[in-house]
């Protein structure tokens, strides 16, 4: 099973919502990611958790809240967002990250649509 | 994290091979070779990686340069639904990132 689910699929939030996203894997990768994706653009790299520590976090603003709570479990938490905050919201995970991290391939999840009205 | 450049457009007639190409001159000795593809309204998909040596599977082969500084990725029967962006990046360093540059958006004509 290489699978990794997020949900939900699609959400809608006012500016001053606050909501969160999860993303699950059962492989036992020990690596989970957050990307960001605005339409027409390729993937950003927001956060990593390796061994359920925040290990990057690429400036993300802070009203972007990203928590591990076990090894299997990413979330992310939305709080005052912006409408310039809209867009596909992609969590990944692989065997490990770090140096050894290239002989791992890595596997998404189908993403969670953000609409910020 | 080192670059790679990919052409932004190719088209492909369905069940004919495609070559998509993929350069990194200033790939490092520790660098994989990692390829994804995306199709419309869907997360990234895995298709292939390698190191140094040509690599199959059942998705496509690379074929990769003896100095490493390019490599290809061989769908070798194209179907409408391998329309899709391919993304070729270099995994490696401290870290071992994916980060994703403008890939090549192949375009299959039935």
């Amino acid at each position: 099973d290489t699978e990794v689910t997020q949900t939900p699929k699609h959400l809608v939030m006012g500016m001053t919502n606050k909501k969160s996203l999860k993303c699950e894997q059962h492989m036992g990768h020990r690596a989970m990611y957050w990307y960001k994706q605005k339409a027409k653009k390729p993937p950003e790299l927001m956060f990593v958790y390796s061994y359920e520590k925040l290990s990057i976090n690429e400036s993300v603003p802070s009203r972007f809240s990203p928590e591990c709570p076990n090894s299997s479990l990413l979330n992310l938490h939305l709080h005052a967002l912006q409408p310039e905050d809209s867009a596909l919201y992609l969590c990944a995970s692989s065997q490990a990250w770090g140096r050894a991290a290239g002989v791992y391939e890595q596997y998404f999840g189908p993403g969670t649509r953000l609409t910020v009205t | 994290d080192a670059k790679t450049t990919q052409p932004n457009s190719m088209e492909s007639n369905e069940e004919e091979p495609v070559h998509l190409p993929c350069n990194h001159s200033t790939i490092s000795g520790t660098d994989y070779i990692h390829w994804y593809r995306q199709l419309p309204s869907q997360g990234p998909e895995y298709v292939i990686h390698g190191l140094t040596s040509n690599v199959n599977n059942r998705m496509a082969s690379l074929a990769i340069a003896e100095d490493r500084k390019s490599s290809t990725l061989i769908l070798h029967r194209a179907t409408l639904r391998d329309a899709a962006v391919y993304y070729c990046i270099l995994r490696g360093g401290s870290q071992g990132n994916l980060i994703f540059g403008k890939g090549t958006k192949l375009s299959v004509k039935p």
